[in-house]
């Protein structure tokens, strides 16, 4: 059984740099989510795709927040002119339209901005 | 405003002690709720979900919960603890055809052996 799988598990960059995180889906998967965990928080959500649709982006999203799921299958996640605010776990996951409400988390991308 | 409530930061218990985890929620629709674990450097697992139903919901690793409308509130238990247990465990809440899951901002379990 393959999970959601994330990569890379972990980036440091410096301020101002640009970074991209992928997310691989469970392949039978249709629904694709983006989450961010800070420290002592939980998840909050990013943004959402069906298929390769991206029909939701939160406020947290800001403009320099992009992320594509190019053929409904694979996602990326690209936050371009990083700043220290932007350090976090960025979490995927994913689920079935056909299975009600369970969600299937990636072990997570962390991302610290020196 | 639909939020999820986790009073306890962290709670500490004994091997073998039994485990309450308190979750309040409050939200504009009849809501989904789930309890997530998350163990470090690892993703978050389901430990178990209540959509309608039976108000007392079994999970994995021995744990349950029981939804009580009446308070708002979804909390977890487990009547005898593991040190394997140890873990940040999260509430959250959703709704029917939605997929913007509100998470709570989680509870670290400490076992003592």
């Amino acid at each position: 059984d393959t999970g959601v799988s994330q990569n890379p598990r972990h980036k440091i960059t410096k301020r101002g740099q640009n970074v991209t995180f992928r997310c691989d889906p469970i392949s039978e998967h249709n629904r694709l989510y983006w989450y961010r965990q800070t420290l002592g928080q939980g998840p909050e959500f990013l943004t959402y795709f069906q298929n390769e649709a991206q029909l939701e982006k939160s406020r947290l999203l800001s403009d320099r927040f992009s992320a594509e799921r190019p053929k409904g299958s694979f996602s990326t996640l690209e936050i371009q002119r990083t700043e220290q605010g932007d350090s976090a776990m960025y979490l995927c996951a994913s689920s079935s339209s056909t299975v009600t409400g369970e969600l299937f988390f990636g072990e997570g991308s962390r991302l610290t901005v020196l | 405003a639909q939020s999820v409530t986790q009073p306890d930061i962290h709670i500490t218990v004994s091997e073998g002690a039994s485990l309450e985890l308190r979750c309040n929620y409050s939200y504009g629709a009849t809501p989904y709720l789930f309890w997530y674990v998350q163990s470090p450097g690892q993703g978050l697992q389901l430990l178990l979900k209540y959509f309608s139903g039976d108000t007392l919901v079994q999970g994995i690793k021995g744990f349950e919960a029981e939804f009580k409308r009446s308070q708002s509130s979804f909390n977890l238990r487990k009547p005898s603890v593991h040190w394997s247990d140890a873990a940040e465990y999260f509430c959250a809440v959703g709704s029917s055809g939605t997929y913007k899951y509100i998470f709570g901002t989680g509870t670290r379990l400490k076992v003592l052996a």
